[in-house]
């Protein structure tokens, strides 16, 4: 499968946890996005990066939010004492490194916080 | 800002028929909008796209429509298929990083 993965697809846990995803781009895109997604919403923009550089980050990401791409693959998106606003469908996307290229989304990491 | 707006949150439609779904923007300035369909637990899935220069994209039974003194654009599906039924959001492309600024979906239900 050359798709974007993402690591677990579902993850539940009790508030004040941290818990962590992980995305897996495809391999040739060197640009990562993350988004988040509620019920009744379209996905909202986190963060991106261009290889390992984190180039943009949406005022939406706290600071208990953190996202790394250390060798400009994989990327992680933490989650630390997390609250129960913090459910919903984490999406991680990838792109071509070109101005209009579509992104491709993963299955995303349903978050429950309870 | 650029914000996109998709007024219907639901539309039903006969197999068959037309299913047209609609997308309103409120900045001239873009480059590209697309469409993604999405599933249930699944991603979203990109459908077509249009850039700022033209006024019409096909790509077998989808075609966009863009029109620009309106700031309006929206898709069409024929013939609409069982398949189909998904939700359909509107995107528009940020520029240069290719960040996606997303409407609130329309729920497309093609019934049978």
């Amino acid at each position: 499968d050359t798709g974007v993965s993402q690591n677990p697809r579902h993850k539940i846990t009790k508030r004040g946890q941290n818990v962590t995803f992980r995305c897996d781009p495809i391999s040739e895109h060197n640009r990562l996005y993350w988004y988040r997604q509620t019920l009744g919403q379209g996905p909202e923009f986190l963060t991106y990066f261009q290889n390992e550089a984190q180039l943009e980050k949406s005022r939406l990401l706290s600071d208990r939010f953190s996202a790394e791409r250390p060798k400009g693959s994989f990327s992680t998106l933490e989650i630390q004492r997390t609250e129960q606003g913090d459910s919903a469908m984490y999406l991680c996307a990838s792109s071509l490194d070109r101005e209009g290229e579509k992104l491709f989304f993963g299955s995303g990491t349903q978050l429950s916080v309870l | 800002d650029q914000q996109v707006k998709q007024n219907s949150p639901s539309l039903s439609v006969q197999e068959g028929r037309i299913s047209i779904l609609n997308c309103d923007y409120t900045n001239s300035m873009f480059d590209y909008f697309l469409w993604y369909k999405k599933y249930p637990a699944e991603g979203p899935t990109f459908l077509i796209s249009i850039s700022s220069i033209k006024d019409k994209n096909e790509d077998g039974r989808f075609t966009v429509f863009l029109n620009k003194s309106a700031k309006h654009l929206s898709l069409h599906i024929v013939p609409s298929q069982p398949g189909d039924s998904a939700v359909y959001f509107c995107a528009y492309n940020g520029g240069a990083t290719n960040k996606l600024i997303f409407g609130t979906g329309t729920l497309l239900a093609v019934q049978p």
